[in-house]
Formats: C-alpha cells, structure tokens, sequence
C-alpha cells in the first residue's frame, strides 16, 4: 500500500478500540492547533482544532487535549472503526503576524483491523 | 459542490518544462494557499495570498510563481522543472487572516518528473 516504506509513526487498533495519537509541538508562541486526517489518494481532512486558550475540546467522536506546558497535543478517536484509517498529521500556528501559516507534524498512520 | 479543486489530478512531464496548477474555492474564503507534500508525506506552505495579495512567501525557488487572479482561484507555475519538484501539491482555502481559522484543501495534484 502506500504506506510501504514510509517511516511515520504507527498506531495499529481493532475495531471498536479507543485510539489515542499524540503530537508533539515545536513553538511556544503557537496558539492555534488542528489535527487533519489524510486517506490514500486525498488532501487532508479537518477534524477538529483547538485554540491555546483551552485544554480539551469534543467533537463527535473525537477528543483534542492540549498540554501548553509540555507543549503536547493528542486525539483521542472513540469506538475506532475500519473508516479511520488514515495518516493523522497535527498542525500549529503561531498565530500574531504568522497569517495563517501552518506548520504540519510528520504524521501518524492509523490502522484500524476489524 | 466540491470545495477546493485543482487541476489537474496527475501530471506526468518532462525536465525542464513548464507547467501549470489550477485550483478554485467556492467557499467564499478570501486566503488561499499551496502546499508541496514530499514523498515521506512531509507537507510544507509554499505560499499564501489573501484577498488577490501575496502575504506568506516562504523559500521556494522563483521558478514558482503563484497567481490569484480573484479571490476564489490562486494558481501555480512552475518553470525548468526539475527532478526534485516531483511531489504532491496541495491547495487550501481558509476564511480571513487570522490564524485561527481551519484550512481546508483540495485533492492535491500529483506532479511526476521524467
């Protein structure tokens, strides 16, 4: 497939399982964090963001934790289904003067077995 | 009822030519921008235009030049092609300037290099 040969970090899962990816940040000024998800073939999907200002935000089925401290950033998929398989990638902004600009992780490929 | 599009979805030339990459938003967004995605899916901005304005640059050869003839369409030119320009170029879409805003992208465009 397409990930063959590629090193990015790995999360296998069965179905039905909780998932959780975590991401780690670079930029203690970035106050804006969205987690995108890419399938085979596609551009990246927006699932859900977070601004630093918070610490947790749901959405239907997922959850994002910030933790500004140690500068971390997880997704937390319930009830994992075969659909979400996919590369998640984390992406910050440094917001002020920054325009938008976001700044990608190298991304985690998610495999969901049923 | 497709969002961001670009075109083409493949584009297989030769070094040394010149090509082009369309894409258009219907979302009424006012910034746009390109991405390049490498072959480790490392994705990276390229540039963005707000509002027709060029407004993140970041260091790309010149021999890309990107053009917003309106708001809703920012297309990308790429001269002498090289070897190394062979990637997946993504175009997204977000509403504003400010950094809190989700971006949303296209289906990218496969851009091989003989």
């Amino acid at each position: 497939g397409e990930s063959v040969g590629l090193h990015l970090p790995t999360l296998s899962v069965q179905e039905g399982d909780n998932s959780i990816i975590n991401c780690a940040y670079s930029n203690s000024a970035s106050d804006y964090f969205i987690w995108y998800k890419q399938e085979s073939g596609k551009g990246p999907q927006f699932i859900i963001d977070i601004r630093s200002n918070m610490d947790k935000r749901q959405g239907q089925r997922v959850t994002v934790l910030l933790n500004k401290t140690v500068k971390h950033l997880s997704l937390q998929i319930a009830a994992t289904q075969p659909g979400d398989s996919a590369v998640y990638f984390c992406a910050e902004n440094a917001g002020g003067t920054s325009y938008g600009k976001l700044t990608f992780g190298q991304g985690t490929i998610l495999t969901v077995h049923p | 009822d497709t969002a961001v599009s670009q075109t083409p979805k493949y584009l297989v030339t030769q070094m040394g030519n010149d090509k082009s990459i369309k894409c258009e938003q219907n979302l009424g967004h006012d910034t746009m921008y390109w991405y390049k995605q490498d072959s480790k899916k490392f994705l990276k901005i390229m540039f963005s235009y707000n509002n027709k304005e060029l407004i993140i640059n970041e260091t790309v050869p010149n021999r890309f030049s990107p053009k917003s003839p309106d708001k809703a369409h920012l297309n990308l030119h790429i001269n002498s092609l090289e070897l190394g320009d062979s990637a997946v170029y993504f175009c997204a879409s977000s509403q504003g300037t400010p950094s809190n805003q989700p971006q949303h992208f296209g289906d990218g465009t496969r851009l091989s290099i003989l």
